[in-house]
């Protein structure tokens, strides 16, 4: 089974600094997808990014950017020129590429944004 | 196109009661998933659904949970007997049939209070 980690429960950062959020995962297969999910007090689910293991180039969203490192098996987001609506709740996720499309979460790091 | 639509957003219920959470995917979509976010938690998978049919429900309790995903309607998680530890979010996420995309799109999220 896949599993996925989220070592920082909390972060924070000055605005218009930059933040990375650590994520580490396990799992045996080759292909698969990873994603970044915001979740602000609203509690809605927000796709951030998302990166395909087969390729090598790292994902970026405007501000948001990923460093994924296959080998090792991690997946770090990095926010850039944080704003204050960047403060939520981060969550990584793994996907299998293959059949149907459970994802699993880690357990969240709470991102504050600092005025 | 209407997003993933779930109703009730909130919902209370005393212990012993029922609970019904309805989701509606988005349009076109025939793949549906539940999730329950336990407080300080990350999304946990319970059940993979397309119509009619239960794909996978390795997640969900083996007692007083049910889900379904008949022809025509929403789907419907169900729990019976509710339990204070029943208190979470529940989400829903939907994807189109397989093969079309690699995204699974999240509603609002159900509240669920046991009290």
């Amino acid at each position: 089974a896949q599993t996925v980690t989220q070592s920082q429960p909390e972060m924070s950062v000055q605005e218009a600094e930059t933040v990375t959020l650590s994520c580490t995962y396990d799992t045996s297969e080759s292909d698969y997808y990873l994603f970044w999910y915001k979740q602000p007090p609203s509690r809605q689910m927000i796709l951030v990014i998302r990166q395909e293991a087969y390729k090598q180039q790292n994902a970026t969203e405007n501000r948001f950017s990923v460093n994924f490192q296959k080998a090792a098996k991690s997946f770090s987001l990095k926010i850039s020129d944080s704003q204050l609506g960047d403060a939520a709740m981060y969550f990584c996720a793994y996907r299998s590429s293959g059949g149907y499309q459970k994802v699993t979460f880690g357990t969240g790091t709470k991102l504050q944004v600092i005025p | 196109n209407a997003g993933v639509m779930q109703n009730p957003r909130h919902l209370v219920r005393r212990r012993g009661q029922e609970a019904r959470l309805r989701c509606s995917p988005m349009k076109g979509h025939s793949h549906v998933y539940w999730y329950r976010q336990l407080p300080e938690e990350g999304l946990k998978f319970m059940v993979y659904l397309q119509k009619e049919n239960i794909i996978d429900e390795s997640g969900m309790p083996k007692e007083r949970f049910s889900a379904e995903f008949p022809k025509e309607g929403p789907s419907i998680l169900r729990i019976q007997q509710v339990v204070r530890g029943d208190s979470a979010a529940y989400f829903c996420a939907s994807s189109p049939p397989k093969g079309s995309s690699t995204e699974q799109y999240f509603g609002p999220g159900t509240r669920l209070t046991v009290t």
